[in-house]
C-alpha cells in the first residue's frame, strides 16, 4: 500500500485566493511526522511545514497551515493568499517514528500548483 | 535552516564514463545522508542511506556496484555513477536530517545527462 497518497496531480488557483492540497497517509506506527515540501522549477526542495502525530494543534507557518485529521489520516496543506511565486510542485512526506528513531521519508507523487494572475 | 550543498549542479558526460556527485552539509554534521533520484514530473525515489564511517544501505532494486556511495566524513557524502548510460540521466538529490523536527534538508540537486 502507498504510504503517502496525493490525488491531485495538478491544481490551479487564482492569485490571492486560498488553496488546499490533499494528502493522505498510511501507517500503523503511532509515532510519525508529516512534512510538506515545495519544489520550484529550479529543483531545490524547500521544507514548508511539519506536523507530529501527537501534536494537538494544526501546524501553521506564515501562509501555510496543515489541516491534520488524524482519524482520517489526512494532512492537507492550505496555502492562504496565493502568490505567483507559489507556483511549484508540492510534496507531502511522512517519516515513521519521531526524532532520531525514524529515518526514511516516504514521499507522495506530488501536486503541481499553478497560481493564475 | 540548515544548508546542504551539492556539486556539480549539472553534468553532461559520455556513456561509459563515471561521474561523482558531492553532497556537503555546510553548517552542521550529518552522520546520515540520503540520496534520491527524481525523474521529470515524478516523485523522489530513495536510492540509498549513506552512513558516516560505514557502508551505505541501498534500497531494493538499486545496484550498489553502479551507484557507489562514500560517506567519509561528517559533512561529506559522495555518489559515483559508474559506467554511466543514458538511462542513468536523471536529477539526483541528497539530503540530511537536521532541525527541530529532524526534517530533511535537501541539496539543490544535480542534473545528470548521459549522452
Amino acid at each position: 500500500a502507498q504510504k503517502i497518497t496525493q490525488t491531485q496531480p495538478g491544481m490551479f488557483v487564482q492569485e490571492k485566493e486560498a488553496v488546499t492540497l490533499d494528502c493522505t497517509y498510511d501507517t500503523s506506527d503511532p509515532s510519525y511526522g508529516l512534512f510538506w515540501y515545495k519544489q520550484p522549477s529550479s529543483g531545490e526542495m524547500i521544507f514548508l511545514i511539519y506536523q507530529g502525530s501527537y501534536d494537538q494543534q494544526n501546524a501553521t507557518e506564515g501562509r501555510y497551515s496543515l489541516n491534520f485529521q488524524k482519524a482520517r489520516k489526512s494532512a492537507n496543506l492550505v496555502i492562504s493568499a496565493s502568490q505567483l511565486g507559489d507556483s511549484a510542485m508540492y510534496f507531502c512526506a511522512m517519516r515513521e517514528g519521531l526524532g532520531n528513531t525514524g529515518n526514511q521519508f516516504y514521499f507522495g507523487t506530488g501536486t503541481s500548483l499553478t497560481v493564475i494572475p | 535552516g540548515a544548508v546542504v550543498s551539492q556539486h556539480p549542479s549539472r553534468v553532461i558526460c559520455k556513456s561509459g564514463t563515471s561521474v561523482k556527485i558531492e553532497c556537503r552539509s555546510l553548517d552542521f554534521q550529518a552522520t546520515t545522508m540520503f540520496w534520491y533520484r527524481q525523474f521529470p514530473k515524478k516523485s523522489l525515489m530513495l536510492m540509498a542511506t549513506s552512513n558516516e564511517g560505514s557502508k551505505a544501505t541501498y534500497e531494493q532494486g538499486v545496484e550498489k556496484d553502479k551507484f557507489l556511495i562514500n560517506h567519509a566524513s561528517l559533512t561529506l557524502s559522495t555518489l559515483t555513477v559508474t559506467s554511466a548510460h543514458p538511462e542513468d540521466s536523471s536529477f539526483y538529490i541528497c539530503s540530511a536530517k537536521q532541525g527541530p523536527y529532524n526534517e530533511q534538508f535537501f541539496g539543490p540537486g544535480t542534473r545528470l545527462t548521459v549522452l
